[in-house]
């Protein structure tokens, strides 16, 4: 059974550009949520997506966006990004309501210059 | 809000070895979940067990066993036998039950293992 896959592994981006990042669930799991993590905030949640809506949002500026696909492959977005964006962006899916626990993946390494 | 804390920032021990990791949380919600995940240098965040708050047995998974304590808010983890691939950041992790979808995972800062040879 294939894991959760995040892409691309490892980003470099400039002040001010935008990013995608991509994410695919273990095949069945409906909700993918998003995690940014920091050496200075540590673990904090970005939002989750089940069946295409956003069920849940953290506290995070209206630059971060995510959607959930039909397939429930999901992307997040970054515009405008700041150096404080820079970050290790984790993606974890579960069958419904997380109880079971997450399945995260390896994350992408977003580092702007 | 819930708040997790973690107070050992870094702990080592040596091959075979007994250890504990503390975790504490405070929350005024009754049903709830608690977790344990590792996250070795590959970045994967992996999960070690889970705790339901409405079931006072402890939980096990091979050599890894909880103590949790209710009404002290404590959840800690001990790892017995202790192995050169236990070494990894440790991450103590609290969710809620919303009526209707995912409740947000809550962590700790982590506590960082080191498995001595």
């Amino acid at each position: 059974k294939a894991g959760v896959t995040q892409t691309p592994r490892y980003l470099i981006k400039t002040r001010g550009q935008q990013v995608t990042l991509s994410c695919s669930p273990i095949s069945g799991h409906r909700s993918v949520s998003w995690y940014q993590q920091t050496p200075g905030q540590g673990l904090q949640f970005l939002f989750e997506y089940f069946s295409e809506t956003q069920r849940n949002k953290g506290n995070f500026p209206g630059r971060f966006s995510g959607r959930q696909f039909s397939n429930s492959r999901s992307e997040m977005n970054v515009s405008t990004l700041e150096l404080g964006d820079s970050a290790l962006y984790l993606c974890a899916s579960s069958a419904d309501r997380g109880t079971d626990g997450y399945t995260f993946g390896s994350g992408t390494r977003l580092t702007v210059v | 809000a819930q708040t997790v804390t973690q107070s050992q920032p870094e702990m080592s021990v040596q091959e075979a070895e007994t250890v504990t990791l503390s975790c504490t949380y405070d929350t005024s919600e009754n049903n709830y979940y608690l977790f344990w995940y590792k996250q070795p240098p590959s970045r994967q965040m992996i999960l070690v067990i889970r705790q339901e708050a409405y079931k006072q047995q402890n939980a096990t998974e091979n050599r890894f066993s909880v103590n949790f304590q209710k009404a002290a808010k404590s959840f800690s983890l001990k790892i017995s036998d202790s192995q050169l691939g236990d070494t990894a950041m440790y991450f103590c992790a609290f969710m809620k039950l919303l009526n209707f979808g995912n409740e947000k995972l809550t962590f700790g800062t982590g506590t960082r293992l080191t498995i001595i040879p």
